[in-house]
């Protein structure tokens, strides 16, 4: 069976740090892999996708990016916070072709 | 307009209650819909798959209505543990790209 994992599962960091959330899949192989973001008591954002190692698209411009170094690896990064980046970090994954996403367990993260 | 719109809630229902979510979608070409439910603080969770005949999965229920472009979810028996936000969620293209409604706040009260 196909799990998910996501870590840290929080995390505080000072307006400015870097960050690096990492994704990985297992069970399953060339997922589409998508980053999301909840603001607190907001819907879900979708921040970046991937259909392909090294292919990412991004939904909306911010300091975040994204990479997909590996096939069921997906890491999103900022070079420097912004206290508007607090929120839930999602990642989803899904086979090509099938519309449900399954979701990791998260990260929250605080910007402090 | 919102693509997916749902009342935010909360519907606060009393156990063994039968309590149903609607949820509007903009997009007349969406081809897939689905219902999540998100416990507080945790991520969503795959509720179930909505298709055109309507679907059932014991004490729920979803239907939809292209020609109204909604979809609606009936729970049935209301149990304290259905207590959750239970998000719509609408797939308007091929590329897995979802669209998330800002979710529906039940409160199941003893």
């Amino acid at each position: 069976s196909q799990t998910i994992h996501q870590w840290p599962a929080t995390l505080v960091q000072p307006v400015g740090s870097p960050l690096s959330l990492e994704c990985t899949v297992e069970g399953t192989s060339n997922p589409n892999l998508y980053w999301y973001r909840q603001a607190a008591g907001r819907g879900l954002q979708l921040l970046f996708y991937s259909v392909g190692i090294g292919q990412i698209s991004s939904e909306v411009p911010q300091n975040l990016s994204a990479s997909r170094p590996q096939d069921r690896q997906f890491i999103l990064s900022s070079k420097k916070l912004l206290l508007s980046d607090s929120g839930f970090y999602l990642c989803a994954w899904c086979l090509a072709g099938v519309g449900e996403q399954y979701f990791g367990p998260g990260t929250r993260l605080t910007v402090t | 307009r919102k693509e997916v719109e749902q009342d935010p809630g909360p519907f606060n229902v009393p156990e063994g209650a039968t309590v149903a979510f609607n949820c509007t979608y903009s997009n007349s070409a969406s081809q897939s819909f689905f219902w999540y439910r998100q416990d507080c603080r945790k991520e969503p969770k795959l509720l179930m798959s909505v298709y055109s005949s309507g679907n059932e999965d014991g004490r729920f229920t979803a239907q939809l209505n292209r020609a109204s472009q909604y979809i609606s979810l009936l729970i049935r028996d209301s149990k304290l543990s259905d207590s959750a936000t239970y998000l719509c969620v609408v797939n308007a293209n091929a590329g897995n790209m979802l669209t998330f409604g800002g979710g529906t706040r039940l409160m199941v009260k003893p």
